[in-house]
């Protein structure tokens, strides 16, 4: 079975520092991954999305993730915090095929401090 | 291209009443997915449908809960007599016609029951 771990339920940095969201994942077979950013009351954006065709994934806003599969591991980073990019940050597999649903992870809340 | 359109964005009911929440795709899109969001949770996945068709429920509550994509309009989720635990926000997200891309999402339902 699919699942999504966030191994942080909240990230504290400072504003131009890095960032590193941890997650881990769980899947028979090779996974297609995301990750996904909800400002506050709003809906989702799509940062960057994994499926296999390289394993280093560039986002949006400067975001990127490493997809490393001996360590199951999707972490998504940033080299420097800015502060817009205080949110919740989900870490997201897809059953893909003819199950067209997605498993969420529980989130990571950024914080970012001036 | 207009993105997932979600109406109403907010919207109160008291225990008992009826909840109608609608998703409008994205242009070219015939693939819809409703998500539930608990407050400080992840997103849960619910129904995935597609036009005229349900294609998964294996997220809908067995009773109370319905949804549908007709062949013309907005896609439907329906909550026959609310109760409190039904407040959350509810996400719509659509695909393109092939299985297994991007979902991209609405900016959610909030729905609150006094």
């Amino acid at each position: 079975a699919q699942s999504v771990t966030q191994l942080d339920s909240h990230v504290s940095v400072s504003e131009g520092t890095p960032v590193l969201l941890r997650c881990n994942y769980s899947s028979s077979y090779s996974p297609s991954l995301f990750w996904y950013v909800q400002h506050p009351n709003k809906g989702l954006q799509l940062l960057l999305k994994y499926t296999s065709a390289a394993t280093l994934v560039k986002g949006i806003n400067g975001f990127e993730a490493e997809f490393k599969k001996s360590e199951t591991s999707f972490h998504l980073t940033k080299p420097s915090a800015h502060m817009s990019d205080a949110a919740e940050y989900f870490c997201v597999v897809s059953l893909g095929g003819s199950q067209g649903n997605l498993i969420f992870g529980k989130g990571t809340k950024l914080s970012v401090k001036p | 291209n207009a993105g997932v359109m979600q109406n109403p964005r907010h919207l109160v009911r008291r225990r008992g009443q009826e909840a109608r929440l609608r998703c409008s795709p994205m242009k070219g899109h015939s693939h819809v997915y409703w998500y539930r969001q608990l407050p400080e949770e992840g997103l849960k996945f619910m129904v995935y449908l597609q036009k005229e068709n349900i294609i998964d429920e294996s997220g809908m509550p067995k009773e109370r809960f319905s949804a549908e994509f007709p062949k013309e309009g907005p896609s439907i989720l329906r909550i026959q007599q609310v109760v409190r635990g039904d407040s959350a926000a509810y996400f719509c997200a659509s695909s393109p016609p092939t299985t297994g891309e991007t979902q991209y999402f609405g900016p959610g339902t909030r729905l609150l029951v006094l």
